[in-house]
């Protein structure tokens, strides 16, 4: 059964705490993506991958950081310098090449910070 | 800066009529076009995508694409109430590996 699973669905931590949101895809898919989603906003990017030990910062990368060591496997922690981390977090994967670049989310990790 | 527009509602229509839903663009470099479904609490799920201009049907769903008014559409045809959801254009641009989305539209049937 293909897809990008998350884990946890729900996640609390102290402020102050570092956390690491998993995020694991069997698509085969060369890039993978963070977004974060605030309620009543858009999706905003975090950080991105289009190969593995590479990747790039989007918009919102400060207070975060990832790896990708493996092409199935793009972790992002939340670090205690990111000011507001409570959100809706959305991993998501694409083809890089050829003519489809559709784009697909897994099911998503809340996290709340207090 | 690139942006996606959307109007965020609600646009709320009857049960079994035409819902249409917009979006605008400010990149003309702009070459892939998506349409995601989002229900409360849940991730983006992709309904349609589009690549060329025209019209895509795919069941119920249709998109058109206008890259030179820089405009793209959904029509949700025989609207029913479990299409009640936001609804996010999204935009990838040329030679990019990056997504721009807008920030929904809030889509309510009515029984």
């Amino acid at each position: 059964d293909g897809g990008i699973t998350q884990s946890p669905k729900y996640l609390f931590r102290k402020e102050g705490q570092n956390v690491t949101l998993s995020c694991e895809q069997n698509l085969n898919h060369d890039a993978m993506y963070w977004y974060r989603q605030d309620p009543g906003q858009g999706l905003r990017l975090i950080y991105y991958s289009q190969i593995v030990n590479d990747f790039q910062k989007g918009d919102i990368a400060e207070g975060y950081s990832v790896s990708r060591e493996k092409k199935e496997s793009f972790p992002l922690t939340v670090t205690s310098a990111q000011k507001n981390p409570t959100a809706f977090y959305l991993c998501a994967s694409s083809i890089s090449t050829g003519a489809n670049y559709e784009q697909y989310f897994g099911p998503g990790t809340r996290l709340t910070v207090t | 800066q690139k942006e996606v527009e959307q109007n965020s509602g609600p646009l709320s229509v009857p049960e079994g009529a035409i819902a249409s839903l917009n979006c605008t663009y400010s990149d003309r470099g702009s070459q892939s076009f998506f349409w995601y479904r989002q229900y409360s609490g849940k991730s983006p799920e992709l309904i349609m995508s589009i690549y060329s201009n025209g019209d895509k049907e795919d069941g119920r769903f249709t998109a058109q694409l206008n890259k030179a008014s820089q405009y793209v559409s959904l029509l949700i045809r025989d609207s029913q109430p479990s299409d009640s959801a936001t609804y996010l254009c999204a935009v990838r641009s040329s030679g990019t590996y990056k997504y721009i989305f807008g920030t929904g539209t809030r889509l309510k049937v009515l029984a």
